[in-house]
């Protein structure tokens, strides 16, 4: 079946230092990616969609590479902030108009001052 | 412009019982998607609704229903609660154009089945 796996135990790390993110997939063939952003007590909100065609998409500190050879898309907020902190999803997506993503689990980022 | 709302924030009911959650999505927006959220599970899609007729709709029991307004409202529906029903509802709302537009979020209605 369908399989999404994010980094399952919190990541840690220094302000200032760069958050890797790893989100794998087995048994689907995307045709897009997207991560997204959740606080506690909030909905996702959306950050980034990279396409099956694309190898790496930027926005501002943000950064997504896919790798569809691996099946993996990994994530990346450089010069991180303490308010970088929450968990972060990565949901795949098919071809055609359909909106059933497939969702990763999240993981929970920690941004130390 | 305002953001997506749904309503009731917090919702406890008991076994048997049925619920009815809402959603107003952003003006002008015409797709609402409905999620149930939980932590061994994460998101899971349930159906979409496009100009009051339901488009998309994932695995889940005919005890889940829904329905899309005029005014792109849109209400989902659980009969027959069970336990497993506990979890965080959200919905999201987007133009319909395309399937890859970007959803935006509600805050969800956090339903405890006792």
């Amino acid at each position: 079946s369908q399989k999404i796996e994010q980094n399952s135990e919190a990541l840690n790390i220094q302000e200032g230092k760069t958050a890797t993110l790893t989100c794998n997939y087995t048994n689907y063939s995307p045709a897009y990616l997207q991560w997204y952003r959740q606080d506690p007590g909030r909905g996702p909100v959306f950050l980034l969609l990279i396409r099956e065609n694309e190898k790496e998409k930027r926005k501002e500190r943000l950064k997504v590479t896919f790798d569809t050879t691996l099946k993996q898309s990994l994530f990346h907020i450089t010069a991180s902030q303490p308010a970088d902190s929450a968990t972060y999803l990565c949901a795949l997506g098919n071809a055609g108009n359909n909106r059933k993503l497939i969702w990763g689990l999240g993981t929970s980022l920690a941004v130390n001052p | 412009k305002a953001g997506v709302t749904q309503t009731p924030r917090y919702l406890i009911k008991t076994r048997g019982q049925q619920v009815t959650l809402s959603c107003s999505p952003i003006s002008g927006h015409r797709s609402v998607s409905w999620y149930q959220q939980t932590p061994g599970q994460g998101l899971q899609f349930l159906f979409e609704y496009f100009s009051e007729t339901q488009r998309n709709k994932g695995n889940f029991p005919g005890r889940f229903s829904g329905r899309q307004f005029s005014n792109s409202r849109s209400e989902m529906n659980v009969s027959t609660l069970e336990l497993g029903d506990s979890a965080l509802y959200l919905c999201a709302s987007s133009l319909g154009q395309q399937y890859q537009e970007t959803q935006y979020f509600g805050p969800g209605t956090r339903l405890l089945v006792l």
